[in-house]
């Protein structure tokens, strides 16, 4: 099946720092999605972004499909973007091992 | 308009005993999955109904099982507990049969003892 690698596993930065995670898969997908799982086990449903790029304030995602990664881009950082971000592919949702984030004040 | 509603929010149970989730979707959403997460496997894909059809299903053993009703209400029911059954529950519903635009509940966390 498909692998889905996501990297760093776990990231620690000061408030208002920007922050790239990634997501690599192992073969073509048909969707992608990202989530932000926050501490109390709430996920949140990020992008969908099978390719190209997408922006939500302080967020953006980039899914190259050809060659099999997606990029999520965290500016300006807060406290409340701490938790676990993950990527998921394919109809199963098959996801990552998800990348912790720690904002500090 | 309200979101996923899953029941109850925390469980302890007996190994040997039998568990059933509840998961209510999101008003018009026809298709609701259910992923177990643990520390160890991380989040993984148990199955999906759309319309009282399972439509997928993922890699776990018989005891693990589920139906939709006519509301799009889901169940899943765990048989014969484990202790490695001890985790969070999550069900996800969506309007189309695919990924987007999944919403999840805050899930069911289950303890097997």
């Amino acid at each position: 099946g498909i692998q889905v690698e996501q990297s760093p596993p776990d990231l620690i930065l000061q408030e208002g720092a920007n922050s790239t995670l990634r997501c690599n898969f192992s073969d073509s997908v048909n969707n992608l999605q990202w989530f932000h799982q926050n501490p109390w086990g709430q996920l949140i449903n990020l992008f969908y972004i099978p390719s190209g790029t997408k922006q939500n304030g302080r967020l953006s995602a980039t899914t190259v499909a050809t060659e099999r990664y997606s990029l999520l881009y965290i500016s300006s950082s807060q406290t409340t973007d701490s938790g676990v971000y993950f990527c998921a592919v394919d109809d199963k949702i098959i996801f990552g091992k998800g990348t912790r984030l720690h904002i500090l004040p | 308009k309200a979101g996923v509603t899953q029941t109850p929010r925390y469980l302890i149970k007996t190994r040997g005993q039998q568990v059933t989730l509840s998961c209510s979707p999101i008003s018009g959403h026809r298709s609701v999955s259910w992923y177990q997460q643990t520390p160890g496997q991380g989040l993984q894909f148990l199955f999906e109904y759309f319309s009282e059809t399972q439509r997928n299903k993922g890699n776990f053993p018989g005891r693990f099982s589920g139906r939709q009703f006519s509301n799009s209400r889901s169940e899943m029911n765990v048989s014969t507990l484990e202790l490695g059954d001890s985790a969070l529950y999550l069900c996800a519903s969506s309007s189309a049969l695919s990924v987007y635009g999944y919403t999840f509940g805050s899930g069911t966390r289950l303890t097997v003892v």
